[in-house]
C-alpha cells in the first residue's frame, strides 16, 4: 500500500527560530500534497495545497509567509514554520494524493507534534 | 463547497455492544465519503470509504458504514464493540466533481469503549 512518512515526529523549538517539516511518499509519486494542521481535540484544518513545481495554494486564514511550502520533487514536501511561537504548536499531518483507478486517493503521514516554547 | 457534520463529540458504548457514530455531510455534487481513526499523538488511519456501488461499506476491523443519499448520511457502525476501538473517529467528505481533491473533515467523535 501507499506509505507517507514525516519527519521529524516530534520537534520542541524556541521561540523565534524555524523549523522544517518533511513530507515524503515513499513508494509512489505524488503530484498534489495536503497539508493540515490539528490543535487538541480538535478536527484537521487543511492549511495549504501542495503541487510539485508551483506555488502552493492556501487556505484562507493561513499566512503563506510564516508557514513556507516547497513541493520540490514527486515524492517531498516540506513546510517551514518560521520564527515560530507558542501558538504554532500544534500537530501538523500531511496528506499525498494519487489518482487510482480514476479518483484521487488520499494518504496520510503519521504527524508532526511541534512544541514551541 | 462541501461540510460533514458529526452530531457527537463522544460515544460511549459497553464492550461487545454494538456502536454507532454518526456522520452527516453536504456536498454540491455526489460524495466520495470516508472513516478515519485516530489514537493519540498519532495520524489518521483509514478504515473504509464509499466511491459508488453497494450503499454498505465493509472496512477494517470489523468496521462498516451504510451511505444513506435520501438523508445525507455515512453512519459508522460494528457490530460488537472492542475497548482497543476506543479512539477519535473522523468522518470526511470530498466531491466527486473531476478533479477535485480537497477533503474535508469532520469534528470528530470520540469513543469510548467501557469494559
Amino acid at each position: 500500500g501507499a506509505v507517507v512518512s514525516q519527519h521529524p515526529s516530534r520537534v520542541i523549538c524556541k521561540s523565534g527560530t524555524s523549523v522544517k517539516i518533511e513530507c515524503r511518499s515513499l513508494d509512489f509519486q505524488a503530484t498534489t500534497m495536503f497539508w493540515y494542521r490539528q490543535f487538541p481535540k480538535q478536527s484537521l484544518m487543511l492549511m495549504a495545497t501542495s503541487n510539485e513545481g508551483s506555488k502552493a495554494t492556501y487556505e484562507q486564514g493561513v499566512e503563506k509567509d510564516k508557514f513556507l511550502i516547497n513541493h520540490a520533487s514527486l515524492t517531498l514536501s516540506t513546510l517551514t514554520v518560521t520564527s515560530a511561537h507558542p501558538e504554532d504548536s500544534s500537530f501538523y499531518i500531511c496528506s499525498a494524493s494519487v489518482n487510482s483507478r480514476g479518483h484521487y486517493e488520499q494518504y496520510f503521514g503519521p504527524g508532526t507534534r511541534l512544541t514551541v516554547t | 463547497a462541501q461540510s460533514v457534520a458529526q452530531p457527537e463529540d463522544q460515544v460511549n458504548v459497553a464492550e461487545g455492544n454494538p456502536l454507532t457514530v454518526k456522520c452527516t455531510y453536504s456536498v454540491s455534487g455526489n460524495p466520495y465519503l470516508f472513516w478515519y481513526v485516530q489514537y493519540p499523538n498519532r495520524g489518521l488511519q483509514f478504515l473504509l470509504k464509499y466511491i459508488t456501488g453497494d450503499n454498505l461499506v465493509k472496512g477494517s476491523y470489523g468496521f462498516e458504514a451504510e451511505f444513506n443519499k435520501s438523508q445525507t448520511s455515512f453512519h459508522l457502525k460494528k457490530p460488537s464493540a472492542l475497548v482497543s476501538d476506543s479512539a477519535l473517529y473522523f468522518c470526511a467528505v470530498r466531491d466527486r466533481a473531476r478533479g477535485y481533491q480537497k477533503v474535508t473533515f469532520g469534528t470528530g467523535t470520540k469513543l469510548q469503549v467501557i469494559p
